[in-house]
């Protein structure tokens, strides 16, 4: 399995606020990188696919970069619903998850 | 619109099945990959497998092998998760989510179903 690690698992921001994530595979996954947001209580919503192609109706704000092991979310101007758990994803091979990034309020 | 909603929460003792379903509607139900997801309590999200509607093609994470039956019955546009022997660490939310492209990330997600096991 590709292992993959994200930093930090959590950080504490204001409304406004640029928010960056990153996110390590153990191996290249080329571009096969998504990014998951889950509000507490709710299933995951995805936010960004292959890299950084933005999921229909998701802000522009988030954006995301990288390639082959090292990747970035970055949320440009943090908003009150976006206080939640962030998740990366490969899917080079069989899907495997990052641990989370909890965003909370300063 | 795309909408997968689950069957309700369950409580199975240790040793026991269970078998949980995702009802899909809004769209095609035979051209989308179905994945499972679950999530133990205060824990990240984990992948289980996936199933093909279209063909009952399936493939397992290696964890789950041999233990998680992914089935479907494109009558109902439902896809079914079974699993057996539960054990308490088996206690999560399970996810269903919709697979828009065949490339394995997740457009679409069910609500979840809780599966509780406890002695």
């Amino acid at each position: 399995d590709i292992q993959m690690t994200q930093s930090p698992s959590s950080l504490s921001a204001s409304v406004g606020d640029r928010v960056t994530i990153t996110c390590r595979a153990s191996h290249t996954i080329d571009n096969f990188l998504n990014w998951y947001r889950q509000k507490p209580g709710e299933a995951p919503q995805l936010l960004i696919y292959t890299t950084s192609n933005l999921h229909s109706g998701v802000p522009s704000r988030f954006s995301g970069s990288g390639s082959g092991t090292d990747f970035t979310l970055t949320i440009s101007s943090l908003q009150s619903e976006d206080f939640a758990t962030y998740y990366c994803q490969q899917s080079f091979v069989t899907p495997t998850f990052g641990g989370g990034t909890k965003v909370e309020i300063k | 619109q795309v909408q997968l909603v689950q069957s309700g929460a369950e409580v199975r003792k240790p040793g026991a099945s269970v078998k949980i379903s995702c009802k899909a509607s809004g769209y095609i139900f035979t051209n989308y990959p179905i994945h499972w997801v679950r999530q133990a309590p205060g824990q990240g999200l984990e992948w289980m497998g996936w199933i093909n509607p279209g063909t009952e093609n399936t493939l397992y994470s290696e964890k789950f092998q041999g233990r998680v039956t992914l089935t479907r019955d494109t009558s109902a546009t439902t896809v079914f998760l079974e699993m057996t022997n539960l054990r308490s660490e088996d206690t999560a939310v399970f996810y269903c989510a919709r697979d828009p492209t065949f490339n394995d990330y997740f457009d679409s997600w069910g609500p979840g179903t809780l599966v509780t096991v406890s002695s």
